[in-house]
């Protein structure tokens, strides 16, 4: 079966950085995409990975290997703002998003 | 308006009535989707829509029915729920031919079924 993993919840102080794994199975890759969402709120995209590597945005980054089926989501400089769900999310072969659960991350001042 | 919207932003209902969903997207995407959101659980997909033809049902009961007139617009026909359905329920849209063709989601419907 197709599997996401990621942690249920972190926690983290403001100014500093965490990084956040997500591990993935699934049947074919075509892309792995991270979203934010507040409580209450919808989810919000933030990266998309298809290659090998680090993208950077801002003080947000995510990180593919396809070889692993490993990426994570670094977020440095951290605001209470950023307090919110991360979901990762994996594209598979039939084009069909497959999601994680979700990582809840509490920032603490 | 901008982005995506979804009515009712809350839903309480009886497990005998009928009421719907509805959701519009201003992006001028040519995909929208439904999606169930319930505590701590992926986000399910329920119903995919490309240029208006459905194009995917993921085993969704009977009791949920999509409809979507146009690129624009989409429906969630409700009837005869049951408690285990009260979740978040999501609608999202994409342009399905562009690169990362991420979807953008709406805000979300609130379903508590008594």
């Amino acid at each position: 079966g197709q599997n996401i993993d990621q942690p249920t919840e972190m926690t983290a102080t403001e100014g500093a950085i965490v990084q956040i794994n997500c591990t993935y199975q699934t049947s074919g890759f075509n892309g792995l995409f991270w979203y934010q969402q507040h409580a209450g709120e919808a989810p919000t995209f933030l990266s998309y990975n298809v290659l090998d590597g680090l993208e950077e945005k801002g003080r947000f980054s995510s990180f593919l290997s396809r070889s692993k089926g490993y990426s994570y989501l670094l977020l440095k400089e951290l605001q209470m703002k950023d307090s919110a769900s991360y979901l990762c999310a994996v594209r598979d072969s039939n084009y069909q998003l497959i999601w994680g659960a979700g990582t809840k991350l509490i920032i603490k001042p | 308006e901008t982005g995506v919207t979804q009515t009712p932003r809350h839903l309480v209902m009886g497990m005998t009535n009928k009421k719907s969903l509805k959701c519009e997207q201003h992006l001028g995407h040519n995909a929208m989707y439904w999606y169930k959101q319930s505590a701590k659980k992926p986000l399910e997909l329920m119903f995919v829509y490309n240029f208006k033809e459905q194009t995917e049902n993921n085993s969704v009961p009977s009791r949920f029915s999509p409809e979507c007139p146009n690129s624009s617009h989409l429906f969630l026909h409700l009837h005869t729920l049951q408690p285990e359905d009260s979740a978040l329920y999501l609608c999202a849209s994409s342009q399905r031919d562009a690169e990362a063709n991420e979807q953008f989601f709406g805000p979300g419907t609130r379903l508590t079924v008594l």
